[in-house]
């Protein structure tokens, strides 16, 4: 069963510009998150979707936004990127977000922004 | 409030246990879980533990869970160098699988 997928893995952009980065949950995980990680601020919770609503948002501007499609993947945008986006994104899927106990990640984006 | 804390930097020698330490503070917390990450690469879910439980093991690691002081610690026994890494502790609210809180992380360092 092939687990978590992120693509691209790396990616290169300049300040200003807008980004969509993509993940795959496992086969059958409905419920996908993204998380922001970098030197300073550790992993912090973007967002949370399953069955393509999102259910929770961690505290970041509004530049930052996600979606999930009907076959449960998902994308997430970053517009007006700045310096300080420069960062791995991380993209974790599980079964169901209420009952399952296990949240597994995909090996990441990592954005720089220059 | 929310804030999971963990020390930055771990030396052991291979073969020697290592024991990694987690405080958090949300008491609401369900899981607690312990992830690996290795350079470069995305993190690896090792084990969890549920808060009503002290002790989970799984083949060479062991979580304790002291949810009176919500210390949380995992002991990685015979260490190997393959064991170096870093180590995030998550904790988990009720009626989420996917939104965890994580610690700051430990860098194991495992030496000849």
């Amino acid at each position: 069963k092939a687990g978590v997928t992120q693509t691209p893995r790396y990616l290169i952009k300049t300040r200003g510009q807008q980004v969509t980065l993509s993940c795959s949950p496992i086969s059958g995980h409905r419920s996908v998150s993204w998380y922001q990680q970098t030197p300073g601020q550790g992993l912090q919770f973007l967002f949370e979707y399953f069955s393509e609503t999102q259910r929770n948002k961690g505290n970041f501007p509004g530049r930052f936004s996600g979606r999930q499609f009907s076959n449960s993947r998902s994308e997430m945008n970053v517009s007006t990127l700045e310096l300080g986006d420069s960062a791995l994104y991380l993209c974790a899927s599980s079964s169901n977000p209420t009952s399952n106990t296990e949240a597994f990640f995909g090996q990441g984006t990592r954005l720089t922004v220059v | 409030g929310e804030d999971v804390e963990q020390s930055l930097f771990l030396s052991v020698r291979e073969g020697d246990s290592s024991v990694i330490n987690c405080t958090y503070t949300d008491s609401s917390s369900t899981y607690l879980y312990w992830y690996k990450q290795e350079p470069g690469a995305g993190l690896q879910l090792l084990t969890y533990i549920f808060s009503n439980m002290d002790m989970k093991q799984d083949q060479r690691l062991t979580v304790l869970l002291n949810k009176k002081d919500k210390h949380l610690s995992l002991r990685i026994a015979d260490t190997q160098t393959g064991d170096s890494a870093i180590y995030f502790c998550a904790e988990r609210w009720a009626g989420t699988a996917s939104k965890l809180t994580f610690g700051t992380g430990t860098r194991l360092q495992v030496t000849l």
